[in-house]
C-alpha cells in the first residue's frame, strides 16, 4: 500500500484566498484524521471520521474551517478564507481500529502571506 | 480525561550514549501508548505501541519502553544512540472505549540531539 497521501506538500497563498488540503487514506482504514502542527501548539486534532461520518469535530479553530469525507478514499480540509495564523504544517492519519496505531501522512506545508 | 506529559522538550546525547526519554500518562481506563518519531520535514512514524500485553515492548531502530503502570510511565529507550536517531519523539495515549473514543492525545514532543 502506498500509505496516507496529502496533497499539495506545500502550499502558499495569500491572505483571504480558498485553500483545500486533500487526504486519501489506507484503503480499509475506517477512521480518518485532520491534525494541524505549529511550534507554538505542537500537534493538534482538528476533526477525525468514523466511515466517513464526523464524530469530533471540536478541535476545528473556527467557521473559516471545514471538512468533508465525501467516501471511504477521500477527504478535504477547507479553509476560507485563509489568514496568515492558519500557516502550519496540516497532517492527515488514518488507523483501522479505534484508539489504535494512527498512519501519517507526510503533510502539507501551508504558508498563508 | 487523558493526558499526555513529556518531560524535557530537548535531550542531547553523545553518539553510543543511552537515549531515554521520558512520558507520563494519564487515563481513566487501561490505556493503548504510543511512540512515534518525525524526522524533519516528514510526518510521523510510529516506533512502538503497548496495548495491554508484554509490559516491555520492542519496536523499530532498536527502541524500547516499559509500561509501569503504577507510576503511570511509559519512558522509550534505546542503548546506544545513534546520529540518526536525530529527531524529535512523540508519546500519545488513547483509551479504547473511552470518552475520548478513537481519539489519540500526544504529548509536546521532544527533541533528541545526537552529539559526535
Amino acid at each position: 500500500d502506498a500509505g496516507v497521501i496529502q496533497s499539495p506538500r506545500h502550499e502558499v497563498t495569500e491572505m483571504g484566498q480558498e485553500v483545500t488540503l486533500r487526504c486519501k487514506p489506507i484503503s480499509g482504514h475506517d477512521y480518518l484524521f485532520w491534525y494541524r502542527q505549529t511550534m507554538m501548539r505542537g500537534l493538534e486534532l482538528l476533526i477525525y471520521f468514523n466511515n466517513n461520518v464526523p464524530i469530533d469535530d471540536s478541535g476545528m479553530p473556527e467557521d473559516r474551517f471545514s471538512a468533508k469525507m465525501p467516501n471511504a478514499s477521500f477527504s478535504t480540509l477547507k479553509i476560507q478564507p485563509s489568514e496568515p495564523r492558519d500557516s502550519a504544517v496540516y497532517f492527515c492519519a488514518s488507523s483501522i481500529l479505534t484508539g489504535d496505531e494512527q498512519y501519517f501522512g507526510p503533510g502539507t506545508r501551508l504558508t498563508v502571506t | 480525561a487523558q493526558s499526555v506529559t513529556q518531560l524535557g522538550s530537548h535531550v542531547s546525547v553523545s553518539e553510543g550514549a543511552l537515549v531515554l526519554l521520558r512520558c507520563n500518562y494519564s487515563s481513566s481506563v487501561p490505556p493503548y501508548l504510543f511512540w512515534y518519531v518525525q524526522y524533519p520535514n516528514q510526518g510521523l512514524q510510529l516506533l512502538l505501541k503497548y496495548t495491554s500485553a508484554a509490559t516491555l515492548v520492542k519496536g523499530i531502530n532498536g527502541f524500547e519502553a516499559e509500561f509501569k503502570k503504577s507510576e503511570t510511565s511509559f519512558h522509550l529507550t534505546k542503548p546506544s544512540a545513534h546520529m540518526s536517531d536525530a529527531a524529535e519523539y512523540f508519546c500519545a495515549v488513547s483509551d479504547p472505549g473511552g470518552t475520548s473514543y478513537g481519539k489519540l492525545t500526544f504529548g509536546q514532543g521532544t527533541i533528541l540531539t545526537v552529539h559526535p
